[in-house]
């Protein structure tokens, strides 16, 4: 079975700090992603990558950075958190490598984050 | 960029009965839709998807349709039981370079009573 852990599941920062969510996956996958979800907005691509120190911008990347330095681990990084931030995260990876074909995202349990 | 419309928001359907949820995308070059499933709680699990080149598939109790031309695609679940409450995602991507950037709908959230 896939997994994908999270390094919280609940987490309160206060407005202006540098926060840190990581995700860990065990099953080599190339892909990981970094989503965030708001009632009534579904889940929205933050970042992702689809190699060690690759990253690309997903639809909503400002205020936010990434970082991916070894395969199994990426790092969703909030520079200076803000009250807007308040959401929950989720990371998820997959095998990547299939275009045309089926490329399932597996999930995180998520990162409820309050800032306040 | 792509989006995807999801209706409706919230469906409510007595057990036994089927549901339908439907999402329409905006780029004609998507070609994977799949669709994910969160009941409470839980992280989102993959139950069903469907690829550009194919108008229906089906697993079990449910199905997906796609009409590319109208760009639109459907969920539906027949006979449904309590344990289907949960809220759908739908999702459209256009698969370049090896990896899916899903653009995710809205969700619609599902309540089965008994």
């Amino acid at each position: 079975d896939v997994k994908v852990t999270q390094s919280s599941r609940y987490l309160v920062k206060r407005t202006g700090e540098k926060v840190f969510l990581e995700c860990v996956q065990d099953m080599d996958h190339e892909n990981m992603f970094w989503y965030r979800q708001d009632p009534g907005l579904g889940l929205r691509l933050i970042y992702f990558s689809y190699d060690v120190k690759m990253k690309e911008k997903g639809d909503i990347p400002e205020g936010y950075s990434v970082s991916r330095e070894k395969k199994e681990r990426f790092s969703l990084i909030l520079e200076s958190a803000s009250t807007n931030q308040t959401s929950m995260y989720l990371c998820a990876s997959s095998l990547g490598g299939l275009a045309g074909g089926r490329d399932e995202q597996y999930f995180g349990p998520g990162t409820r984050l309050t800032v306040t | 960029g792509e989006n995807v419309e999801q209706h409706p928001s919230t469906l409510s359907v007595q057990e036994g009965d089927s549901a339908v949820i439907k999402c329409t995308y905006s780029d004609s070059a998507s070609n994977y839709f799949p669709w994910y499933k969160q009941e409470l709680g839980k992280r989102p699990q993959l139950i069903i998807d469907i690829r550009s080149n194919v108008g229906e598939k089906k697993d079990q109790r449910i199905a997906v349709t796609l009409n590319k031309t109208a760009k639109h695609f459907s969920l539906h679940i027949t006979e449904t039981q309590p344990e289907d409450s949960a809220v759908y995602f739908c999702a459209a991507s256009k698969v370049s370079g090896g990896y899916n950037k899903l653009i995710f709908g809205a969700g619609t959230r599902l309540a089965v009573h008994p």
